[in-house]
């Protein structure tokens, strides 16, 4: 079962703009991840952010984790229409030895 | 770009007909994964593999089979292909590092099904 949930699900901004998607999951974790999949395609690794991390940073990326509330958040810094895409988390903890839980995901359109 | 392939990137087959879905790494990595997407929605693990001559069955049930003959290549099979089967499947793979829990996951393009 799933146990990754974004949210929002959907969101539209425009261009510049900053966005914010969040994840719950439910059970202990090693890591959890966020990967970005463009219409059609697979999905493409963005940032990976360890339990014993609270803030990590990559680019226009900011990933936050709080283990407390079993809950992450991904924001993305001035917006670029290139970043229109469904953004999903994913967790290792109900499984470990690499099997990972994927989130719904968010889907981000990004006017320009 | 991951060096990880699917092929074909689409297909649209009648129903009762049997395929097999390719997927190939060059990275080296021991353990590949397919999962199943349905348009909008998250992914669902339908198998995995850990190394060669291992494979095992996801959380999704299948009626699809897998092999790992060689470590670069991970095909999947439907002997019968049904409607029901119409969705898109994903082929990655990881590389776990000894000492280490980190397990990035690498996709493939992904083959979008479509059984008449």
């Amino acid at each position: 079962s799933q146990q990754g949930e974004e949210d929002p699900q959907a969101l539209s901004i425009q261009e510049g703009e900053n966005a914010t998607m969040n994840c719950s999951y439910k059970t202990s974790i090693n890591n959890l991840q966020w990967y970005r999949q463009n219409s059609g395609r697979g999905l493409v690794h963005l940032i990976l952010i360890r339990s014993n991390e609270r803030e990590k940073h990559s680019g226009r990326l900011r990933v936050t984790l709080d283990t407390s509330k079993k809950s992450s958040s991904l924001l993305i810094t001035a917006s670029r229409a290139a970043d229109t895409a469904s953004y999903f988390c994913a967790t290792d903890g109900p499984y470990g030895n690499n099997r990972l839980a994927f989130g719904k995901g968010n889907q981000v359109v990004v006017i320009p | 770009e991951a060096d990880i392939y699917q092929t074909p990137r689409y297909l649209v087959i009648g129903t009762g007909k049997k395929i097999t879905l390719e997927c190939s790494q060059t990275m080296g990595h021991d353990k590949m994964y397919w999962y199943q997407q349905d348009p909008g929605m998250e992914l669902h693990l339908i198998h995995y593999s850990y190394g060669v001559n291992s494979t095992e069955k996801g959380d999704l049930s299948s009626e699809s089979t897998v092999s790992r003959i060689r470590t670069e290549h991970f095909p999947l099979t439907l002997e019968s292909a049904r409607p029901s089967h119409t969705s898109q499947y994903l082929c990655a793979s990881s590389d776990l590092g000894r000492g280490s829990s980190y397990n990035e996951q690498f996709f493939g393009p992904g083959t979008r099904l479509t059984v008449l």
